[in-house]
């Protein structure tokens, strides 16, 4: 089955920089790589996510891109501001026309702006 | 328009017990997923309902079981409760023939 590989497990970095994170999946028939963004206690919201046809998708200060050569995607978040901090979670999926079944997650990164 | 919503929030049971937690798909989403998040991990897939079926199931035992109803809410039932079984219980729903899985809350289960 799949399996998806997330680091770092843990990001600091100061307000106004940028963040990458970086996953790598198994499955070379994984179609969709979404991102999402968990706070304390709240369920994981999608933040943005990417079909591989395309390799590369940005929503105002955020980014993903795919490679689907190296079987790897990354998300990157510019000018980040401290309600960024919380835990990110990249995930795979093999979805057909259908739609998607299981998504595979990564184990999280925990992401902290520093003021 | 409404999310998906999950109850209860929170629930303690004891070892060997059955719980059952209980989901509303957002408006218009007809299929539901759940997701088992243990401490400091990633969501890891159970199953998926589609039509009141299963469609699709995670590497879950048979003591793990599910429902939708004709509104495309869903039940999660665990019988026989194991202390490995203290995760956060995700609920997870899309609409047929889109990829995006939208989470509501999570239940948060404890077992002593």
């Amino acid at each position: 089955g799949e399996n998806v590989e997330q680091h770092p497990s843990t990001l600091s970095v100061q307000e106004g920089d940028s963040a990458v994170i970086k996953c790598t999946y198994s499955d070379s028939a994984s179609n969709y790589f979404p991102w999402y963004k968990q706070e304390l206690g709240k369920g994981p919201q999608l933040i943005i996510d990417i079909r591989s046809n395309v390799g590369e998708k940005k929503d105002q200060r955020i980014a993903v891109t795919l490679n689907k050569t190296a079987k790897h995607f990354s998300l990157h978040i510019t000018e980040t501001q401290p309600e960024d901090s919380a835990v990110y979670f990249c995930a795979a999926s093999r979805s057909s026309n259908f739609g998607n079944e299981k998504l595979t997650f990564g184990t999280g990164t925990r992401l902290t702006i520093i003021p | 328009e409404t999310g998906v919503t999950q109850s209860p929030t929170h629930l303690i049971k004891t070892r060997g017990q059955q719980v059952t937690l209980r989901c509303s798909s957002q408006s218009g989403h007809n299929t539901v997923s759940w997701y088992q998040q243990a401490l400091g991990q990633g969501p890891q897939f159970i199953f998926q309902y589609y039509r009141e079926e299963e469609n699709g199931r995670g590497n879950f035992p048979p003591r793990f079981s599910g429902l939708q109803f004709p509104n495309y809410s869903s039940e999660l039932n665990v019988n026989a409760l194991e202390l490995d079984d203290s995760a956060l219980y995700l609920c997870a729903s899309s609409p047929r023939f889109h990829y995006e899985q939208y989470f509501g809350p999570g239940t948060r289960l404890t077992v002593t």
